[in-house]
Parts: C-alpha cells; structure tokens; sequence
C-alpha cells in the first residue's frame, strides 16, 4: 500500500514569509509525528497527533510554528515569520494507535530553506 | 529523560566485511520500546528493527543482526558481509511506553561501504 507521502518535497522561501508543510499519512493510521531534521543530526519531535487532536505538541519550538489535522488524515505545519534557523527538513511519520504495533513510518520529508 | 547515544560518526569499511554500530540508551522507564532505522542518501528513513524492554533475545534478519542487553543499556546492530548499498546513516531510537510514543533519536552513524 502507499506510504506516507509530503509536499512539498523542497520548498525555498524567504525570511519573514509563511510556509505549510503537508502529510498525508499511511490510510488508516490514527497517529500522526511531525519530526525536525538538521544536517548532521538526528530528527527532533515536534508534535504528535491521536486523530484531530494535537496530543503532545512539547516539542514546538515557539508560537510561529503550528500545526492542524481537521480530519484526522491529513495534517499540515504551518511556520509563520520563517527565520533562517527554521531551514532543515521536516518529516513526519504516522502508525497504528496499538501498543505493539505502532511502529512509526516515515515520510520522504520535506526540506525547507529560509534565505 | 530519555537520551540515545551513538559515539560513532562515521564508520567506513570494505565490502563484505561485518561491522557492528553502537548504541547505548538512557531512560527511567521500565518499558521501553528501541529501534534502528536506515536513512539512505535519497533521505527516506527505513525501519528496520523493533524492540521491546522485555524481550532481551537477540534478532538475525538475513545479514543484520542486533544485539540488546539491558544491564549495559546497549542495542548494537550488526551488518555480517557488508554492501555497498549498506552505506547510509543509521540512526538508533527509543520511545517510552508512558509518552506519546515520540521517538528520540541519537545523532547516526555515517556507514560507507567501499567496493
């Protein structure tokens, strides 16, 4: 079956604009990780959504970043007044909600570039 | 709070020799879930391995091999006969039963598989 899948797989901005990044995760998967990669490290939680609902979102760095799952499928982060400190790639990975089988998979990521 | 390190940055060697890449976790759970992941040069992070904290037996999975032992907090993975496709960064991961599951991840190790 698919996979999870982002878009944009690059997206360039500049400094001070809005960007929205979107998942779509594997069908049937309950819940849902976005993940933040710099070079050379490993990914950082950011958020976790258990259906419509942002479950943990500890990881958020400050207020310009948010995200949103309406529907409980398809969720989207929004980073408001990029900075260039926000360019890496974002992933996100989705699973099963059963203890034991909620493996997280991943998307391709999307790498966002702040100039 | 939970913390996986992987000392090894990179790691080079010649084909169909076996390596082993270290991990050592850190986390006041009881239960625990551990993970190794593949993230190849087109930035797709692969899953690999799941492990959980009550199952200490050691898995083989055709040429991989991993290794857990909870008295040194130790999940190595181990490549027999390396590839030249084997070269990617591997990244070693655990999730707590009583979070949402998020994972942390260590830094990676860089594999460079020589012909």
């Amino acid at each position: 079956g698919a996979g999870v899948s982002q878009t944009p797989s690059n997206k360039v901005t500049e400094k001070g604009k809005y960007v929205e990044l979107r998942c779509d995760p594997i069908s049937g998967h309950t819940a849902l990780y976005w993940y933040r990669q710099s070079l050379g490290q490993g990914p950082e939680f950011l958020i976790y959504f258990q259906g419509t609902g942002a479950a943990d979102d500890s990881g958020l760095p400050n207020d310009r970043f948010f995200a949103v799952r309406p529907e409980g499928s398809v969720s989207t982060l929004k980073i408001q007044r990029t900075e260039r400190g926000d360019s890496a790639v974002y992933l996100c990975a989705s699973s099963s909600s059963n203890p034991g089988t909620d493996t997280q998979y991943f998307g391709p990521g999307t790498r966002l570039t702040v100039l | 709070a939970q913390k996986v390190t992987q000392a090894q940055t990179e790691i080079s060697v010649v084909e169909k020799e076996d390596v082993t890449l270290d991990c050592v976790y850190e986390t006041r759970d009881t239960t625990y879930y551990l993970f190794w992941y593949k993230q190849p040069p087109s930035g797709e992070l692969v899953f690999l391995i799941r492990r959980n904290s009550f199952d200490e037996q050691n898995e083989i999975s055709g040429r991989y091999s991993w290794n857990f032992q909870k008295s040194t907090s130790s999940f190595n993975f181990t490549i027999t006969a390396s590839q030249v496709v084997d070269s990617a960064v591997y990244f070693c991961a655990l999730s707590e039963a009583g979070s949402a599951r998020q994972l942390t991840f260590g830094s990676g190790t860089q594999l460079t598989v020589l012909p």
